[in-house]
């Protein structure tokens, strides 16, 4: 069955840390996946996608099929990158639909 | 980006009464949309998925005659919440991808949080 697991609830560190929030996976098909993050007050928004490739906001997130994993990293936090965090898997094979994982509450402190 | 509306955003209601959520597609049009509920901190969870023209596709566990879902054209999906209980009360989230749009993106509306006494 396919499903997004994100292991950690809430990942606490100080500004200037290195940060990264977990996500497991499970899917039988090529796997597309997401991150999406949503600021205290604000509606979800995506933050970067593995097929671009992309670094945003200092974010990167690599696809590891063998781990089955796409973890997202950033080398040094900052207080604005408080939020929730929503690792997501696409299944093209039902209409396109979302799943997410169980959200991760990322606290960078001063 | 794309915007995706909800309305409204708050709305308390009495049990047993029905409330409607509106979700509209502002800048383009999308086939399909998605009805998520969110608990507080915690993760969304896809409720139904909503196609324009036809009936919505529930997740298991949820109840297509508690959730009524109607997609009447390519921008405008609504949620009915029927004979809503304490229980009900959460927060909704739809979201859509434009038409041409097949890389994946979701845009999300700002939330509708309900309230049942």
């Amino acid at each position: 069955a396919q499903r997004v697991t994100q292991p950690e609830k809430l990942l606490s560190v100080f500004k200037g840390a290195p940060v990264e929030l977990k996500c497991n996976y499970s899917y039988s098909g090529s796997p597309e996946l997401f991150w999406y993050v949503q600021y205290s007050r604000q509606r979800l928004q995506l933050l970067l996608r593995h097929i671009s490739r992309e670094s945003i906001k200092g974010f990167t997130a690599d696809l590891n099929k063998g781990e089955t994993s796409f973890h997202l990293k950033k080398p040094f936090a900052q207080e604005e990158d408080s939020a929730m965090y929503y690792c997501a898997l696409i299944l093209w094979n039902q209409g396109g639909k979302l799943i997410f994982g169980q959200g991760t509450e990322l606290s960078v402190k001063p | 980006g794309a915007v995706v509306s909800q309305h409204p955003s708050w709305v308390i209601c009495k049990s047993g009464t029905s409330v409607k959520i509106e979700c509209r597609s502002l800048d383009f049009q999308a086939t399909t949309m998605f009805w998520y509920r969110q608990f507080p901190k915690q993760s969304l969870m896809l409720m139904a998925t909503s196609n324009e023209g036809s009936k919505a596709t529930y997740e298991q566990g949820v109840e297509k005659d508690k959730f009524l879902i109607n997609h009447a054209s390519l921008t405008l999906s609504t949620l009915t919440v029927t004979s809503a209980h304490p229980e009900d009360s959460s927060f909704y989230i739809c979201s859509a991808s434009p038409l041409a749009g097949d890389d994946g993106e979701l845009f999300f509306g700002e939330g509708s949080r309900l309230t049942v006494l």
